[in-house]
């Protein structure tokens, strides 16, 4: 069965300290894994699409990685702006994206 | 800019008495998606249409519906709601068809949806 698997579910961290969010996937001919970031009662927002395994991207403090078998979102020197829940997803040809069911981020100052 | 738009952004409605939701999107994508969001769950797809091209998971309850009737508007029909369709409901869009190249989803602000 195709799956998305984040971890860990929940993560707490000091300003500056940085982490990394882990999202393990089984989806049999992968078409893009996507990252986003959803606050509390909004609907998601988009951050980042990974097409093949060693592509990077970046935006601002937030850098997304993708091997053969998982993505990373590193997060450096993180502030309490980036508290959020963040959403990783796999898409196959012709179907729905696959939805994990977050790690949510809470960073303190 | 342009953006996904989704009205009410609160609905309260009772048991057994259907409700409409509606998305709009300035985007001109040609997908848009429906999907419910319970609390701490992740995003569950309900259907899609690629222009008006309806496509329905193979697990969206009946009492689920929707209308598509131009590119910009789409509308979420529950037509007797139960107290477990209470959730956030989540429309998106993206240019092309999953699995395709430019397929990134862009959400809307999602309705929170309450049954009493």
């Amino acid at each position: 069965e195709d799956q998305v698997t984040q971890s860990p579910e929940a993560l707490r961290l000091q300003e500056g300290e940085s982490s990394s969010l882990n999202c393990s996937y089984t989806v049999s001919g992968l078409r893009g894994l996507f990252w986003y970031r959803q606050d509390p009662g909004k609907g998601p927002e988009f951050l980042f699409t990974l097409y093949s395994a060693g592509e990077e991207k970046e935006k601002e403090r937030l850098k997304a990685t993708l091997t053969k078998k998982e993505s990373f979102l590193h997060i450096t020197a993180p502030k309490p702006e980036d508290s959020a829940t963040y959403l990783c997803a796999g898409n196959q040809a012709g179907t729905a994206l696959i939805f994990g069911k977050g790690t949510t981020l809470s960073v303190s100052s | 800019d342009a953006m996904v738009i989704q009205n009410p952004r609160y609905q309260v409605t009772q048991f057994g008495k259907p409700v409409t939701l509606s998305c709009s999107q300035t985007l001109n994508h040609n997908v848009m998606y429906w999907y419910q969001q319970k609390s701490s769950q992740a995003p569950k797809l309900l259907f899609h249409y690629y222009d008006k091209d309806f496509n329905n998971e193979a697990d969206t309850p009946d009492n689920f519906q929707s209308r598509r009737p131009n590119t910009s508007f789409c509308f979420l029909d529950i037509r007797s709601p139960g107290l477990g369709d209470a959730a956030m409901y989540l429309c998106a869009t993206s240019r092309s068809s999953p699995g395709l190249v430019n397929n990134e989803q862009f959400f809307g602000p999602g309705t929170r949806l309450t049954v009493l």
